[in-house]
């Protein structure tokens, strides 16, 4: 049973540009949350998709948006990105029957921005 | 407002240390969830314990094992007869029983464990 899987595992861009990292949900799971761990820190909260809608989010900006497709999967989508969105972006997938207690991680991206 | 606080920002224990990592908590929910996790060098965080406020109860599981006390809002993990591969950054996370899932992360403890 594979876990959750992120893809890319890093990736280099540009000031200014735009950038959508990929999630793939354990099996079985129907929910997945973004974070945002910035270097020396913990994870922070970006968002979270069920029945591909965003229930709920975190201090982000609108800059952040994302997508979940009907199989479960989901995207995170940064415009106009800045030096301070790099980090290590991880994806929790979970049931909603836990009521989200049970995540699972996946290895998350590395972005970088120059 | 949702915190988490480990005040220990690196510990470093030579093979066969236990050693306590510190957590502290603030919530004003009744019904809240205390998480820790553990993150390797490669950067995906694994799942070691969760536990419910309803559970005080302590927890072992092997070398570890989790101290719980609501009364000073605290959820501490120690590690007995430390390891080279129990290094790692270590985080404490809290979810309330209404939010479906998202967590509030400390901002880790780092430990490394010398041979």
């Amino acid at each position: 049973d594979a876990g959750v899987t992120q893809s890319p595992t890093h990736l280099i861009k540009t000031r200014g540009q735009q950038v959508t990292l990929r999630c793939s949900p354990k099996s079985g799971h129907d929910t997945v949350s973004w974070y945002q761990q910035a270097l020396g820190q913990g994870p922070q909260f970006i968002f979270q998709y069920y029945e591909e809608e965003e229930r709920q989010r975190g201090n982000f900006p609108d800059r952040f948006s994302g997508h979940q497709f009907p199989n479960y999967s989901s995207e995170l989508n940064v415009n106009a990105l800045l030096l301070g969105d790099s980090a290590l972006y991880l994806c929790a997938s979970s049931w909603v029957g836990t009521g989200g207690t049970e995540a699972f991680f996946g290895q998350g991206t590395r972005l970088t921005v120059v | 407002a949702q915190k988490v606080t480990q005040a220990q920002t690196e510990i470093s224990v030579v093979e066969k240390e236990d050693v306590t990592l510190d957590c502290v908590y603030e919530t004003r929910d009744t019904t809240y969830y205390l998480f820790w996790y553990k993150q390797p060098p490669s950067g995906e965080l694994v799942f070691l314990i969760r536990r419910n406020s309803f559970d005080e109860q302590n927890e072992i599981s092997g070398r570890y094992s989790w101290n719980f006390q609501k009364s000073t809002s605290s959820f501490n993990f120690t590690i007995t007869a430390s390891q080279v591969v129990d290094s790692a950054v270590y985080f404490c996370a809290l979810s309330d029983g209404g939010s479906q899932g998202n967590l509030i992360f400390g901002k880790g403890t780092k430990l490394s464990v010398k041979p």
